[in-house]
């Protein structure tokens, strides 16, 4: 069976930190993607990266990156000199290559950044 | 901007009531999606269609719910005889194929008293 953990359940930071968001995957499928997502309070679910299993490159956009290691099923997400505007739940989600692009997410991250 | 738009946004009703929910896709994304999400709790999955055809359903989905997509466009999710459990956000996403990231929209919030 297929599942993702996000064992930290609420992260609260004071502005300009750096915050580590750690997500943790099970899949004895080979070929998969894995997907970060933002939820603000406004509810709507907002994309902010996918990998497929094959790149293990990690990946920087501005102050956001990515650490996807194969190795301990990782794929972990860093925010640089976090900013209050980063204040939202995190999700972290799984879709195998054969199951129709659906996603399995795990419980989430609130993370709380203050001023 | 045309994202994902659903309808209603909140929806209370009593027990016993049936609802349905309406969600409208990007319009060249033939794939669509439905989630439920409860508080503190990652979003499952609940349906998905291909254009018109609906591929899979969750075991979540009792038979007392029910969804569609005619002619492949906007989709309706229905909930027949609505119990407290029923009570959560749905979400609807939409994709343009297979393994693409999904757009999601903000969801309806049904709350059954």
């Amino acid at each position: 069976a297929q599942k993702v953990t996000q064992a930290q359940t609420e992260i609260s930071v004071v502005e300009k930190e750096d915050v580590t968001l750690d997500c943790v995957y099970e899949t004895r499928d080979t070929t998969y993607y894995l997907f970060w997502y933002k939820q603000p309070p406004s509810g709507e679910l907002v994309f902010l990266i996918r990998r497929n299993s094959f790149d293990e490159q990690n990946e920087i956009s501005g102050r956001y990156s990515w650490n996807f290691q194969k190795s301990t099923s990782s794929f972990n997400f860093t925010i640089t000199a976090s900013q209050v505007v980063d204040s939202a739940v995190y999700f972290c989600a799984l879709s195998l290559y054969n199951q129709g692009g659906k996603l399995i997410f795990g419980q989430g991250t609130e993370l709380s950044v203050k001023p | 901007d045309t994202g994902v738009s659903q309808d209603p946004r909140h929806k209370i009703t009593k027990r016993g009531q049936n609802v349905t929910f309406r969600c409208d896709p990007i319009s060249e994304h033939n794939r669509l999606y439905w989630y439920r999400q409860t508080l503190g709790q990652g979003p499952e999955f609940l349906t998905y269609f291909q254009n018109e055809a609906q591929l899979e359903k969750s075991r979540l989905l009792s038979d007392r719910f029910s969804a569609e997509r005619p002619k492949g466009s906007f989709s309706t999710l229905e909930i027949q005889r609505t119990e407290q459990g029923d009570s959560a956000m749905y979400l609807c996403a939409s994709s343009l194929g297979r393994q693409e990231k999904l757009f999601f929209g903000s969801g309806t919030q049904l709350s059954v008293l």
